[in-house]
């Protein structure tokens, strides 16, 4: 199994402040996405971060809001920005690991985040 | 479009009894990936299964098996003889364009299992 490591695990944030989110993957991926688990919710895909361009960001999700760097292949960051009680949830980002025939993907710890 | 529906939401058994959880995906794509993932309390997403859907072969491992049904696009788990470990939030996921594409997953079934 893969070994994708977050920073924070979790935090307690103000209204209009930001943070951000730091994923490590043990080996080089190509492609490394951003999810966001509201409370009691299921995950919705937030952004794929390719290497070396620009993250493709899903509908209802901007990068305004969602700021995201991958300045290399095994790392990542996510930005939460002026945030917003409503901004508060687990957030996961998960890399493809494994052989071709077997590649799947795994996720990080998550990031439990709680604006007040 | 994907999309996968986990018509359960939450289901209690008591230990030791079997219990199936259901999921139905819809999808144009002739090749495409499902995954399960176990969410326990703590949070973290685990891996439990992928199959593609050129492989319809059922598939046991230990307690936990998984049945594949393209006729009625259904990828169902069942649980042998539960545990009260296995209490958790239960995820089915699509993926298309390759298993290293995004997911789309179901709203997740909160299994609970009794002592």
């Amino acid at each position: 199994s893969a070994v994708i490591s977050q920073k924070p695990s979790r935090d307690i944030c103000q209204r209009g402040t930001s943070l951000t989110i730091q994923c490590q993957v043990d080996s080089q991926v190509t492609m490394m996405f951003w999810y966001r688990q509201q409370p009691g919710q299921s995950l919705t895909l937030i952004a794929t971060a390719n290497q070396g361009s620009e993250a493709t960001y899903e509908s209802g999700f901007v990068i305004d809001k969602f700021p995201i760097s991958r300045p290399n292949l095994t790392f990542s960051t996510l930005t939460v920005s002026n945030m917003s009680p409503e901004d508060s949830s687990i957030y996961l980002c998960s890399a493809p690991r494994g052989s071709s025939l077997s590649e799947t993907q795994y996720f990080g710890p998550g990031t439990r985040l709680l604006v007040l | 479009a994907q999309k996968v529906t986990q018509a359960q939401t939450e289901i209690s058994v008591v230990e030791k009894e079997d219990v199936t959880l259901d999921c139905v995906y819809e999808t144009r794509d002739t090749t495409y990936y499902l995954f399960w993932y176990k969410q326990p309390p703590s949070g973290e997403l685990v891996f439990l299964i992928r199959r593609n859907s050129f492989d319809e072969q059922n598939e046991i491992s230990g307690r936990y098996s998984w049945n594949f049904q393209k006729s009625t696009s259904s990828f169902n788990f069942t649980i042998t003889a539960s545990q009260v470990v296995d209490s958790a939030v239960y995820f089915c996921a699509l993926s298309v364009s390759g298993a290293n594409s995004k997911l789309t997953f179901g709203k997740g079934i909160t299994l609970s299992v009794r002592p």
